[in-house]
């Protein structure tokens, strides 16, 4: 059990351009979640995956952001045209989806826009 | 709408002081509550989770009771050390919802040597 894993844990970018963050759950859970988290905030649920199945999106999570998880396995955040708002720690969770179901937590992606 | 707070914002205590901090939630048809640890520019880690059916539940120093139906949660830290300085968030998980968790804004605690 390696932990949940992100890359990049930082990216600097600058407004309008794309980015993406990976997340790599702890093996064979098979629940992702990803949250983002503003500064003095707690984290704020974005979108849910059971397996491959993407089966919840927050309003937080508009058309510019776009999430998959192709095989169940890693999943991928992507933002297009960035914006100054989107600044923030981007974090992946992941959990096996039985009854106690305790969410372990990435390290974060930390995202600035210029 | 489930909304989650954390009372106090801040505390600075002495070290070796015994302390609470509180966490309340408007809904109580949750399915568990969980409390964890975030160090500065870190991820979370996950310190109790406690199922909507307990009253407590006990890792160490740390303590965590819920109360359901008034919506309250606490979390004790006996003995407090400077190590653990750290923000403390809970978080609910909305009653069969696919658990997705429902922060609270956090409470930032500084131990004092």
């Amino acid at each position: 059990d390696t932990g949940v894993s992100q890359d990049p844990r930082h990216k600097i970018t600058k407004r309008g351009q794309n980015v993406t963050f990976r997340c790599d759950p702890i093996s064979e859970h098979n629940r992702l979640y990803w949250y983002r988290q503003t500064l003095g905030q707690g984290p704020e649920f974005l979108t849910y995956f059971q397996n491959e199945a993407q089966l919840e999106k927050s309003r937080l999570l508009s058309d510019r952001f776009s999430a998959e998880r192709p095989k169940g396995s890693f999943s991928t955040l992507e933002i297009q045209r960035t914006e100054q708002g989107d600044s923030a720690m981007y974090l992946c969770a992941s959990s096996s989806g039985i009854t106690t179901d305790t969410q372990y937590f990435g390290p974060g992606t930390r995202l600035t826009v210029l | 709408k489930q909304e989650v707070t954390q009372i106090p914002a801040a505390l600075s205590v002495p070290e070796g002081e015994n302390l609470v901090l509180n966490c309340s939630f408007t809904d109580s048809a949750i399915y568990n509550l969980q409390w964890f640890r975030q160090d500065p520019g870190k991820g979370l880690t996950s310190l109790l989770l406690i199922q909507s059916s307990q009253r407590e539940q006990t890792s160490g120093r740390l303590n965590a009771s819920l109360d359901k139906s008034s919506g309250r949660s606490t979390l004790y830290i006996a003995a407090s050390q400077p190590g653990d300085s750290a923000t403390y968030l809970c978080a609910v998980n909305r009653y069969n919802a696919g658990n997705m968790l429902t922060f609270g804004g956090g409470t930032r605690l500084m131990v004092k040597p």
